[in-house]
């Protein structure tokens, strides 16, 4: 039972224009959602998170949108660099802090 | 910058052997988790720890997998004996013990890359 959905195995944007990766989840007792970026051979990095009582949380070049009522959340990058070339995880977690982790999108950006 | 540090890097090992991996996490984090991440496939928890305690094993493959964190510090993951299903990378991660959201966010060592034969 997939808990936390990314349906996107893989993204390609040009540099400079903006990326969207989306995740969905099913489990309605989350109410923390991060996401994470990976480069090959390295572990994931934490990027940006958003509590359920915020609806929009913003660092930077990054963005994270949540909305509850539909169980989705979706990351921004803009504008998008060639260094943002990576793997990037959504997770959730409730109260114990176990996080559950979605697939993962390849996110490729085309100088 | 504080990092959580995992060795080794990359482990061969012949099926039916015994394998150890050992992660120190940043210092002060209470939290102390373990993940195995399959190729393809997001980070799955196998074991976390406060302190020294084990607080949720519940996916961990008892007949075959043990962690601990003697001292509530750094830990130990043994697999005996290997399968060729336990291929993957070996992530650790560890949290703060403050409250609220600070809490929940995880930092993860580079990982061990294991490759059964």
């Amino acid at each position: 039972d997939q808990q936390v959905k990314q349906n996107s195995p893989s993204l390609s944007v040009q540099e400079g224009r903006i990326s969207i990766l989306n995740c969905d989840y099913t489990n309605s007792m989350f109410d923390y959602f991060l996401w994470y970026k990976k480069y090959p051979a390295e572990g994931p990095t934490f990027l940006i998170s958003i509590s359920s009582i915020k609806d929009k949380n913003e660092d930077g070049r990054f963005t994270v949108f949540l909305n509850k009522s539909a169980k989705h959340l979706s990351l921004h990058i803009v504008p998008s660099q060639p260094g943002d070339s990576a793997v990037y995880f959504c997770a959730a977690n409730f109260g114990n802090e176990k996080l559950t982790f979605g697939t993962g999108t390849r996110l490729t950006i085309i100088p | 910058e504080a990092e959580v540090a995992q060795s080794p890097r990359y482990k061969i090992t012949e099926k039916s052997q015994a394998v150890a991996f050992w992660c120190d996490p940043i210092s002060g984090h209470a939290t102390l988790y373990w993940y195995r991440q399959i190729l393809g496939q997001g980070p799955e928890l196998l074991v976390q720890f406060q302190d020294e305690s084990v607080v949720d094993d519940s996916q961990l493959p008892k007949d075959r997998f043990s962690a601990e964190r003697l001292k509530g510090v750094d830990s130990t993951l043994k697999i005996q004996p290997a399968e060729l299903g336990d291929s993957a990378m070996y992530l650790c991660a560890s949290s703060p013990r403050t409250a609220g959201i600070a809490k929940n966010i995880q930092y993860f060592g580079a990982g061990t890359r294991l490759s059964v034969l």
